[in-house]
């Protein structure tokens, strides 16, 4: 049961431009999301995230946008840099389940991005 | 404090032996978490503690797969008996409770290679 998907296994942008990674789920009880970039050999690294009251959150160049009625969170990258090709994982989380606060993430498959100069 | 620490970088065992990875989180974090990762596919939640009580453990934890965090600071992850599907990259992350929104710290995980 795959609760979070990432249908497009790559993108390829010219530098510059718009980067558009999207992310799907399936579960309705997520109250958080997350973006995380990944470099070979690296762990995941900690970009941005939302919460489900939110439907958009900001940090420089990078903009997550919710859209809950479709259970799809998007991220963009503007401008888009050559050190931005990594791979990106959506990850979801129930943070509050009955006033305890829980966390356990769940990851989608990831998107490989790659940059173009 | 320079983040979260996995030890070793990379395990070569063979099968049926067991192995024993470690993992040190950000200090101040309560929560610590570990995770798997295979080629392809994003990580996969095994279990996670909150200080040294271990709160949860996935359906992929099997009866092999055991964890520990006995003072609440570092944990580690003992599989007996490895078998070749073990062969992964192992993540730990650590963070404060309620910490979602800021993030996860992984660390750079163990990569295990069962031959």
């Amino acid at each position: 049961d795959q609760q979070v998907k990432q249908n497009s296994p790559s993108l390829s942008v010219q530098e510059g431009r718009i980067s558009i990674l999207n992310c799907d789920y399936t579960n309705s009880m997520f109250d958080y999301f997350l973006w995380y970039k990944k470099y070979p050999a690296e762990g995941p690294t900690f970009l941005i995230s939302i919460s489900s009251i939110k439907d958009k959150n900001e940090d420089g160049r990078f903009t997550v946008f919710l859209n809950k009625s479709a259970k799809h969170l998007s991220l963009h990258i503007v401008p888009s840099q050559p050190g931005d090709s990594a791979v990106y994982f959506c990850a979801a989380t129930i943070a509050n389940a009955g006033g305890t606060s829980y966390g356990k993430l769940t990851f989608g498959q990831g998107t490989i991005l790659t940059v173009h100069p | 404090d320079t983040g979260v620490s996995q030890d070793p970088r990379h395990k070569i065992t063979k099968r049926g032996q067991n192995v024993t990875f470690r993992c040190d989180p950000i200090s101040e974090h309560n929560r610590l978490y570990w995770y798997r990762q295979t080629l392809g596919q994003g990580p996969e939640f095994l279990t996670y503690f909150q200080n040294e009580a271990q709160l949860e453990k996935s359906r992929l934890l099997s009866d092999r797969f055991s964890a520990e965090r006995p003072k609440g600071s570092f944990s580690t992850l003992e599989i007996q008996r490895t078998e070749q599907g073990d062969s992964a990259m192992y993540l730990c992350a650590s963070s404060f409770t309620g910490g979602a929104e800021w993030g996860y710290t992984f660390g750079s995980g163990t990569r295990l290679t069962v031959v």
